[in-house]
């Protein structure tokens, strides 16, 4: 089974700082990370994933996140907020087995102007 | 655009109606799900539809009956609800294979009185 751990459930940061959120998942075979974020009353959207390959990935919105495997961690990363970032954002694994998606408590991210 | 369409967006309802929610995709994707989230909560799973039959079940009260008409389609019959069911449904597809990235609908604020 999977699980992951987002560190942080509020992170306030001001407008055109670098943000970084953190995450780590605990699997015992191979994974697939994803970050999604939830704006005030929405659904879920898809920001960025991690399959294979490159261990840096990038998203949208200027989002990127790095995969390391010996850390079991897949942090979250921008180097500029803007207010309209302001959101809850969730890191997700899934193993290879097509097992179901596992969240993590998910992040509160408040960009202060 | 989301590319899972969820309504009502809202509903409020009384602990004795029957209501469904519905949700529909047309991505030809063939696993669907919903997924229960109350606030400051990342979302809960409750059903998996995999080429229209029921393959999770995460102990969901019977309160809560699930359908599949067909590959496009989903919906959630609600009858004699809790207040304590008052949430947001979330709605999501995703291929059977590979990442199985979700797509998440907008949601159905569901409010029991």
């Amino acid at each position: 089974a999977q699980s992951v751990t987002q560190l942080d459930s509020q992170v306030p940061v001001f407008e055109e700082a670098p943000v970084e959120l953190r995450c780590n998942y605990s699997s015992s075979v191979s994974v697939y990370l994803f970050w999604y974020v939830q704006y005030p009353n929405q659904g879920l959207q898809l920001l960025l994933k991690y399959l294979s390959g490159s261990t840096l990935v990038k998203g949208i919105n200027g989002f990127e996140a790095e995969f390391n495997k010996s850390q079991t961690s897949f942090h979250l990363r921008k180097p500029s907020v803007h207010i309209s970032d302001t959101a809850e954002y969730f890191c997700a694994v899934r193993g290879t087995g097509n097992t179901p998606l596992v969240f993590g408590k998910g992040t509160r991210l408040s960009v202060i102007a | 655009d989301t590319e899972v369409t969820q309504t009502p967006k809202h509903l409020v309802m009384g602990m004795t109606n029957k209501k469904s929610l519905k949700c529909e995709q047309h991505m030809g994707h063939r696993a669907m799900y919903w997924y229960k989230q109350k606030a400051k909560k990342p979302p809960e799973l409750m059903f998996v539809y995999s080429y229209e039959k029921l393959s999770i079940n995460e102990s969901v009260p019977s309160r809560f009956s699930p359908e599949c008409p067909n590959s496009s389609l989903l919906n959630l019959h609600l009858h004699a609800l809790q207040p304590e069911d008052s949430a947001l449904y979330l709605c999501a597809s995703s291929q059977t294979g590979g990442s199985g990235e979700l797509f998440f609908g907008e949601g159905s604020r569901l409010t029991v009185l």
